[in-house]
């Protein structure tokens, strides 16, 4: 069965202190991995899509990297707007549903 | 930018009373998802739809059905609401292959009282 796993569940920095996300998933024949960001109350906004391992995005204060089996979101020196659950997704060759993790609650504090 | 509109953000309603939950988008997208999202359980998929009148369950239908009459509105109906259909409903939308990944809508926070 196809699983996505993200931890932490939910971190808390300090403004500038970097960290990562993680995002394990088994999911037989990846064809993209998916970073979203969800404000409290909206709906999730896209931020990245990974399609082979190595490939790394960067986006502001935040970069997504791949390997075989899991994806990081790096945040770094973060400040208190990039406060929010991350979640990733993962889509594969045979059929049109993305699997989700559960999401990281992140806050930053000034 | 493609736009997914859910047409409430808020929402409160009565046990028992038939709800429906709009969703249109604008950029022709083959597929498109109605989600619940809860604390602590995520995103769980209610149905999807990947053609006019094509519908499929997801991975919660029970106590849902869904109609698909255009290809931009998908709409979510709750036969008989329930308190324990209190939550965010989420939409998305996407585009026949999945290596585009989801369009989501901002939410529509539903309240069964």
């Amino acid at each position: 069965e196809d699983q996505v796993t993200q931890s932490p569940e939910a971190l808390r920095l300090q403004e500038g202190e970097s960290s990562s996300l993680n995002c394990s998933y088994t999911v037989s024949g990846l064809r993209g991995l998916f970073w979203y960001r969800q404000d409290p109350g909206k709906g999730p906004e896209f931020l990245f899509t990974l399609y082979s391992a190595g490939e790394e995005k960067e986006k502001e204060r935040l970069k997504a990297t791949l390997t075989k089996k899991e994806s990081f979101l790096h945040i770094t020196a973060p400040k208190p707007e990039d406060s929010a659950t991350y979640l990733c997704a993962a889509g594969k060759a045979a059929g049109n549903k993305l699997t989700f993790g559960g999401g990281t609650r992140v806050l930053v504090k000034p | 930018d493609v736009k997914v509109t859910q047409s409430s953000r808020y929402l409160v309603k009565r046990t028992g009373e038939k709800v429906f939950l709009e969703c249109v988008q604008d950029m022709d997208h083959e597929n498109m998802f109605w989600y619940r999202q809860d604390p602590g359980l995520g995103l769980r998929l209610i149905y999807f739809s990947y053609d006019v009148k094509m519908k499929e369950k997801g991975d919660i239908p029970e106590g849902y059905s869904v109609s698909r009459e255009k290809k931009e509105r998908f709409s979510l109906i709750l036969e008989s609401a329930s308190t324990n259909q209190t939550s965010m409903y989420l939409c998305a939308s996407s585009l026949g292959m999945v290596v585009y990944g989801y369009t989501f809508g901002s939410g529509t926070r539903l309240t069964v009282v």
